[in-house]
């Protein structure tokens, strides 16, 4: 079993949707990080998040230390919201290694 | 204020060469990490490197070394290449650890042939 699971594997959503990516980790973690890479390769760091929730314009992250789980909500997506998003949990004794999951290949249509 | 640049952007080497990546962080920034990502195996940590020592090093063979300079670049090199090396390589830099964020290049597409 993978120490970053991620669902779905693949979304498709019509442009205005409320979306919601989920991820679950099976490790102690110092935090964790929502990525978003869009074809070409290039990675955005979106969130990190140790506790609580965190809002950036359409996108909340949410993140429940005791059951080990995040989740990712876009708000009225749009098609440029189209990518892959990406959990990855930062462990090991510096806070300096990421362990990702999988990845959610969104498709947002217009 | 300049991102994280890594240098080539493509490469194409042949099997049993080595080859060497380049990572330059965000001033100021002194922890610098590597990884891999490929079709099948996803995103994975290389190694990472702060004030010039490895703290971290992932599940790889020891063709893959790295290291980082007094200015906080950093390279990676992987030796005697195989054709499952080809992958896009990834660094990104941070102020010391992950807890206070990541800023990825935008990588190195290595292919092997």
């Amino acid at each position: 079993k993978n120490e970053v699971e991620q669902s779905p594997q693949n979304l498709t959503a019509q442009e205005g949707e409320f979306i919601t990516i989920n991820c679950s980790y099976s490790v102690g973690i110092s935090a964790l990080h929502w990525l978003q890479q869009h074809p070409g390769g290039g990675i955005v760091s979106l969130f990190m998040l140790s506790s609580g929730k965190k809002k950036h314009g359409r996108l909340i992250a949410t993140i429940n230390i005791q059951e080990k789980h995040s989740s990712l909500h876009i708000t009225a997506s749009h098609p440029r919201d189209s990518a892959v998003y990406i959990c990855a949990v930062l462990v090991g004794e510096y806070g300096n290694k990421l362990v990702f999951g999988a990845g959610t290949i969104l498709r947002v249509k217009s | 204020k300049a991102g994280v640049t890594q240098t080539p952007r493509y490469l194409i080497k042949t099997r049993g060469q080595q080859v060497t990546l380049s990572c330059s962080p965000i001033s100021g920034h002194r922890s610098v990490s590597w990884y891999q990502q490929t079709p099948g195996q996803g995103l994975q940590f290389l190694f990472e490197y702060f004030s010039e020592t490895q703290r971290n090093k992932g599940n790889f063979p020891g063709r893959f070394s790295g290291r980082q300079f007094s200015n906080s670049r950093s390279e990676m090199n992987v030796s005697t290449l195989e054709l499952g090396d080809s992958a896009l390589y990834l660094c990104a830099s941070s102020f010391l650890t992950g807890n206070y964020g990541y800023t990825f290049g935008s990588g190195t597409r290595l292919t092997v042939v």
